[in-house]
């Protein structure tokens, strides 16, 4: 069964530094999006991609969080400089098509100390 | 405003006792609604979803959930728990077309007891 990959699994790393992951969603799947989980809360839509272009970025920090997906197909969540409060999990999700079913990969864990 | 209500933050049952967890929507047009499964440390797993057409739906491993338009609602259901099933539950609400968004409830996290 075809699945999201998501890497790395866990990343800690100090505040101020550059963190970067990476998220490659079910083959043939248009609709692409980066997820933020606080812990003991439900997921939080940052950014959506439709191929290769950002449709939804309104959730997305944008003087320190940077998204791509430059060849439509696998795509990189940036934070630039991390700070305390962006540890949690970061999800992608994959989608045949805006409003269809979307596909959750694995997370990664992120420690700003 | 869209939003999803998770009434009970925590719930405990007894292995083989019957299970219910509730949920609750907001959204201006016909909602498509989603129960997903979360397991300490993991990413989230479709258990079923509700686009349209009968409004008892079938999931995976046993479980079902009812959308009630009248009530906003579509709450999960399981006759019987497994200890396996100790997890977080989320439900979240979408819509049809164009680029609408997931927006997911604060979950429901289920213990098990033997």
């Amino acid at each position: 069964e075809a699945e999201v990959a998501q890497s790395p699994r866990y990343k800690i790393t100090e505040k101020s530094q550059a963190v970067a992951f990476w998220c490659d969603p079910i083959s043939g799947h248009a609709t692409l999006y980066w997820y933020r989980q606080i812990l003991g809360q439900g997921p939080e839509l940052l950014v959506q991609f439709q191929d290769e272009s950002v449709v939804d970025d309104s959730q997305l920090p944008k003087d320190r969080f940077s998204a791509e997906r430059l060849k439509g197909v696998d795509s990189t969540l940036k934070i630039q400089p991390a700070e305390l409060g962006d540890s949690a999990m970061y999800l992608c999700a994959s989608s045949s098509d805006p409003g269809e079913t979307q596909y959750f990969g694995p997370g990664t864990r992120l420690l700003v100390l | 405003a869209q939003s999803v209500t998770q009434p009970d933050i925590h719930i405990t049952v007894s292995e083989g006792a019957s299970l219910e967890l509730r949920c609750n929507y907001s959204y201006g047009a016909t909602p498509y609604l989603f129960w997903y499964v979360q397991s300490p440390g993991q990413g989230l797993q479709l258990l079923l979803k509700y686009f349209s057409g009968d409004t008892l739906v079938q999931g995976i491993k046993g479980f079902e959930a009812e959308f009630k338009r009248s009530q906003s609602s579509f709450n999960l259901r399981k006759p019987s728990v497994h200890w396996s099933d100790a997890a977080e539950y989320f439900c979240a609400v979408g819509g049809s077309g164009g680029y609408n968004k997931l927006i997911f409830g604060a979950g429901t996290r289920l213990a098990v007891h033997p």
